[in-house]
């Protein structure tokens, strides 16, 4: 059974950069069949999609964060990244990070990790 | 970027109900929307892919249709553990978008 799970400061000050970690288990990240994506929410509010990877390295950023999102992948610890620079408090959020099964389309977020919630402040 | 709406907000409902959410989407999304399901603290669950496609796992009391722009989940004899905060999402087009979701609450 998949299982993501992420990982990272639940702390960052205003301007730096926000990094985190998805460690996936029970599989392979280095599929052709997955496609591995961040998504967040605002506290009380709703989804905000960020962006994915897949295992060729090709990425797809949400316009609204792209020039500060950068998604990585790394298949000998079977983990994917996310950097978000120059936080403000309004990146305070919950992160997760899903999975997306390629032939049932890139965004069909079927298998989700249990969030960590990071904050922005001094 | 594709707007997602959904209605009502907010719900209240009986054990035993039938309840209807709606949405809507800003353009043609046919057949890309899904419907989840989270609980206070805890991930998203996805429901249903494809508009109508039930995730393994769910319930048959959860049911989806819909096209185009207009989509609907419904939950026939709602049970205690169905209050929650549903979700729909567009994933046609990126951005992927998620509506605002409707919280249903128990009478």
């Amino acid at each position: 059974q998949v299982q993501l799970q992420e990982s990272g400061p639940g702390l960052v000050k205003p301007s730096q950069t926000l990094s985190l970690t998805c460690t996936v288990s029970g599989g392979s990240i280095g599929s052709d069949s997955y496609y591995w994506s961040w998504i967040r929410q605002h506290p009380g509010k709703g989804l905000e999609w960020i962006g994915y990877i897949h295992d060729t390295g090709s990425t797809y950023d949400s316009p609204s964060l792209r020039s500060r999102v950068a998604i990585s992948l790394d298949t000998s610890k079977n983990q994917f990244s996310l950097k978000l620079s120059s936080v403000t408090a309004a990146d305070t959020a919950v992160y997760y990070c899903a999975r997306a099964l390629k032939d049932a389309g890139v965004g069909a977020f079927e298998i989700w990790g249990r969030g960590t919630m990071v904050t922005v402040s001094s | 970027d594709i707007q997602m709406t959904q209605s009502p907000s907010s719900l209240s409902a009986s054990v035993g109900d039938r309840v209807t959410i709606a949405c809507r989407a800003s353009q043609d999304i046919t057949p890309y929307l899904a419907w989840f399901q989270q609980k206070p603290g805890k991930a998203p669950r996805p429901l249903m892919f494809a508009a109508s496609s039930l995730q393994s796992g769910v319930p048959s009391r959860f049911s989806g249709s819909g096209s185009g722009t207009d989509f609907t989940l419904t939950i026939t004899s709602l049970q205690p553990e169905d209050f929650a905060t549903y979700y729909c999402q567009q994933y046609k087009t990126y951005p992927f978008t998620f509506g605002p979701g409707t919280r249903l609450d128990i009478k």
